[in-house]
């Protein structure tokens, strides 16, 4: 294990749900990520927190939200999420600030499957 | 922005030959550039990088050289065995701009045939 918890693992969700993704880390970084993974675009960036702070979104849609309480959790909240949201969305966490040469350390996703 | 292209998609070897996958970037400033390997059904690990300081980096049969006057960067794997099969991403980021994360290569699927 990597010190990164996501739950949970599986998520089958219809377009009109609303649900929440959890990502946790224990290894004390500062910045948290969400992916998207499919089979288009393999490691999409969505969003980045650095010290609770957003600091990118990635031109991602407003069905998806996040949130990052602290700089141990990090949550992605869907809502009227379309097929095409179909994907693994894997949260990772690094050391120091996003881009920094730091080693990103990646949780085992949620596959999600909107219906 | 940074854009990376991946190449190959996709890679089948022979167990035991040397396997070479190839990536180039487009911005100049960039000066980190990672390895990650995803196994079936498992989460992507870092497996090298290097700084745009040094031209070749070696972990036992894994290696990465870097081109920055042509903005490429290789991961090359020599003696190939079937648990090297897995999907690898490149990766690049200019780590001394702040708050700028990594781009990813859209992966290539090398599957080593015992």
């Amino acid at each position: 294990e990597t010190g990164v918890t996501q739950t949970p693992r599986h998520l089958v969700m219809g377009m009109t749900n609303k649900k929440s993704l959890k990502c946790e880390q224990h290894l004390g970084h500062n910045a948290m990520y969400w992916y998207k993974q499919s089979a288009k675009k393999p490691l999409e960036l969505m969003f980045v927190y650095n010290f609770k702070e957003q600091t990118e979104n990635n031109s991602v849609p407003s069905r998806f939200s996040p949130e990052c309480p602290n700089s141990s959790h990090l949550f992605l909240h869907l809502h009227t999420l379309q097929p095409e949201d179909s994907a693994l969305y894997l949260c990772a966490s690094s050391q120091g600030q996003p881009g920094g040469g730091e080693k990103l350390f990646f949780g085992s996703g949620t596959q999600l499957s909107v219906l | 922005g940074e854009n990376v292209e991946q190449h190959p998609s996709t890679l089948s070897v022979q167990e035991g030959d040397s396997a070479v996958i190839k990536c180039t970037y487009s911005d100049s400033a960039s000066n980190y550039f990672p390895w990650y390997k995803q196994e079936l059904g498992k989460r992507p690990q870092l497996i090298i990088d290097i700084r745009s300081n040094v031209g070749e980096k070696k972990d036992q049969r894994i290696a990465v050289t870097l081109n920055k006057t042509a903005k490429h960067f290789s991961l090359h794997i020599t003696e190939t065995q079937p648990e090297d099969s897995a999907v690898y991403f490149c990766a690049a980021s200019n780590s001394n701009s702040g708050n700028t994360p990594l781009v990813f290569g859209k992966g290539t699927r090398l599957s080593v045939i015992a």
